[in-house]
């Protein structure tokens, strides 16, 4: 399967401060890409679908403006937390699809903690 | 519209017991069924698919699961339980043309009594 890197794996960091998390795919390029969020022991929460090339598209209830996503080439996509507050503290959990039967590959998370 | 119900929060089972972790789902069309395994602090990593192949598929980790169209079910098993098999475990659904997002389960919780 396809190799998804993240980075930072963990980051803390003071209320009102932006934060960006990267994605990159190692070994594929891919048109699609999806970022999660996971609260603790809950599921994956879809915040937004990337297509290379275009606009992302934010789940209902995801503040665009908030979270930044930049799907700045086929193997790269970054996540911006824009003034991150305490209540952004979180998993996130970023996936490429290769397309092939809808199967996605995902990064291994990143865990942000907002003092 | 898709959804995925997984029965059980929480399922534990004795090590060398067998495993059985239910999903059933809602699709419209013929879908793709996958279960994903989740270890404490990690992304997901795909056990197995189905995509209209065999609906007996045979994943990693000795795990498999039997897709059955008249039950809506896709459940996952495997016949003895190891204590590295303790995890989360997620079943989701996605459909040829939808931008391949997948739905998911809520997710079950493994645990494994030595």
């Amino acid at each position: 399967g396809a190799v998804v890197s993240q980075h930072p794996s963990r980051v803390i960091c003071k209320s009102g401060t932006s934060v960006k998390i990267e994605c990159r795919s190692l070994d594929f390029q891919a048109t699609t890409m999806f970022w999660y969020r996971q609260f603790p022991k809950k599921s994956l929460m879809l915040m937004a679908t990337s297509n290379e090339g275009s606009k992302a598209t934010y789940e209902q209830g995801v503040e665009k403006d908030k979270f930044l996503i930049n799907h700045a080439s086929l193997t790269l996509s970054t996540l911006t937390v824009t003034s991150a507050h305490p209540e952004d503290s979180s998993f996130y959990i970023c996936s490429y699809s290769s397309g092939n039967n809808n199967e996605q590959f995902f990064g291994p998370g990143t865990r942000l903690t907002v003092l | 519209a898709q959804s995925v119900t997984q029965l059980g929060s929480h399922v534990s089972v004795s090590e060398g017991a067998l495993v059985l972790l239910r999903c059933n789902y809602s699709s419209s069309v013929p879908p793709y069924l996958f279960w994903y395994v989740q270890y404490p602090n990690q992304g997901l990593q795909l056990l197995l698919k189905y995509t209209s192949a065999a609906t007996l598929v045979k994943g990693i980790n000795g795990f498999e699961a039997e897709f059955k169209k008249s039950e809506t079910s896709f459940h996952l098993t495997k016949p003895s339980a190891h204590m590295s098999d303790a995890a989360e475990y997620f079943c989701a659904v996605s459909e040829a043309g939808s931008n391949y997002q997948l739905i998911w389960g809520a997710g079950t919780k493994l645990i494994i009594k030595p």
